[in-house]
């Protein structure tokens, strides 16, 4: 089966860095992502992750450690617009999709 | 937008009523999923399509079921509705059968309450 595992919610200041973390155990591991989902809408794709390391996109990086089950997405210089849930979702044997509950992030003045 | 359309946007029923739920994917991609998604759950897998042909299932329910069409849009079926059965809906397309570094894209999704 399939376990992942997210901080329910968040809070960070505007301007400032956040590290939300995200656990996993699965059954065949063939990448991660994240996605970004603000209330009431379609989740959005933000990065994946196949090899262990950093990806970085802009203001948001994504990293990876397949020996420890574990990835973190980082946001740097916050906004207010980065209020959103962040979807941790991995993808095991059988190519499934498996999402975690999701981070709500609240970015504060 | 991503593409991908969901009809309708909203839907109210009554318990042990049916509904159906309708999904066109981004042009050109053959594979579709959807997804439940709840308060107090994050997004459920339900079951994937690609190319017409079932590709993979996931905690669908037995009252559910799904179809992909030749012209690739998809449809899921809620029978026989329960109040736990009210929630956001999503579908979501990518253009591969199931593989890594295919992002998904999803619609907008169809928030169903069952009353």
């Amino acid at each position: 089966g399939q376990n992942i595992d997210q901080p329910t919610e968040m809070t960070a200041t505007e301007g400032a860095i956040v590290q939300i973390n995200c656990t996993y155990q699965t059954s065949g591991f063939n990448g991660l992502f994240w996605y970004q989902q603000h209330a009431g809408e379609a989740p959005t794709f933000l990065s994946y992750n196949v090899l262990d390391g950093l990806e970085e996109k802009g203001r948001f990086s994504s990293f990876l450690s397949r020996s420890k089950g574990y990835s973190y997405l980082l946001l740097k210089e916050l906004q207010m617009k980065d209020s959103a849930s962040y979807l941790c979702a991995v993808e095991g044997g059988g190519n499934k999709l498996t999402f975690g509950t999701g981070t709500q992030l609240k970015v504060e003045l | 937008d991503s593409g991908v359309t969901q009809t309708p946007k909203h839907l109210i029923t009554a318990t042990g009523q049916r509904v159906t739920l309708r999904c066109s994917p981004r042009s050109g991609d053959l594979s579709v999923y959807w997804y439940q998604q709840s308060l107090d759950q994050g997004l459920q897998f339900l079951i994937q399509y690609y190319n017409g042909e079932e590709r993979a299932k996931g905690n669908i329910l037995e009252r559910f079921s799904a179809q992909q069409f030749p012209d690739l849009h998809s449809e899921l079926n809620l029978s026989s509705l329960e109040l736990g059965d009210s929630a956001l809906y999503f579908c979501a397309s990518s253009n591969l059968p199931g593989s890594t570094n295919e992002k998904l894209f999803f619609g907008s999704g169809t928030q169903l309450s069952v009353l």
